[in-house]
């Protein structure tokens, strides 16, 4: 089973700042890493897919770098709404297993 | 637009078998897989398995002797049951969508589900 070590856990920004979300693999998992926003009570939305293809309809300022063991959300310029719960996902190998989380505050 | 709709009992005691629906509207059914998670409070997301429409099933071998997935076409809707719960069952419940490119690229809002006696 992959192991996905994702870090922060939690975080705070200022509106304009540039995160760094962190998600590393126990054992090589090329680039079947997803990445997802959730709010509480809402369905969670994919914004990156194969670890740096932005979905459609997903703000440019989100970008998804890596490949193997360590892969990278990044959003630029963070908004007010951008407060939220990312979480990562592997679908290299099942069972399919995810990050621990981090929860991002915006100041 | 697709959206799934979730439900199913919200409260149960130990022992007791888990059972929820996941219904897809606005979208087809066949086609897809789709997959049930769940996240304990204060826990990480944790994947239970998936089925496509065919019936053909993967499950996480940590719940595979206790969680059961199943379709029913007819009514474009996914099934869990998880059997002989205890409070480590208590979790918030998710349904989603896969495609043969995108792994879960559409979600449910998720269903609170507490064992407690």
């Amino acid at each position: 089973e992959t192991t996905l070590t994702q870090s922060p856990a939690f975080m705070s920004a200022t509106p304009g700042d540039k995160v760094n979300i962190s998600c590393k693999a126990s054992q090589d998992i090329d680039d079947d890493v997803n990445w997802y926003q959730q709010k509480p009570g809402e369905a969670a939305i994919f914004i990156i897919q194969e670890a740096t293809t932005l979905v459609p309809g997903i703000p440019p300022r989100f970008s998804g770098s890596g490949y193997g063991t360590d892969f990278t959300l990044t959003i630029n310029n963070i908004e007010s709404e951008d407060a939220a719960y990312y979480f990562c996902l592997q679908h290299d190998n099942f069972p399919y297993t995810f990050g621990q989380g981090t929860k991002l505050e915006i100041k | 637009q697709v959206q799934l709709q979730q439900w199913g009992a919200g409260l149960l005691k130990p022992s007791e078998t888990l059972s929820l629906t996941c219904a897809v509207y606005g979208g087809s059914f066949s086609g897809y897989y789709w997959s049930w998670i769940r996240q304990p409070p204060g826990k990480g997301l944790e994947w239970i398995g998936e089925i496509n429409h065919s019936g053909r099933t993967n499950y996480n071998p940590s719940l595979k002797s206790r969680a059961t997935i199943s379709v029913d076409t007819t009514k474009n809707q996914l099934s869990l049951k998880l059997s002989s719960v205890t409070a480590a069952d208590t979790a918030v419940y998710y349904c989603a969508r896969s495609t043969t490119t995108m792994v879960m690229d559409v979600w449910g809002k998720g269903t609170t589900v507490t064992v407690s006696s």
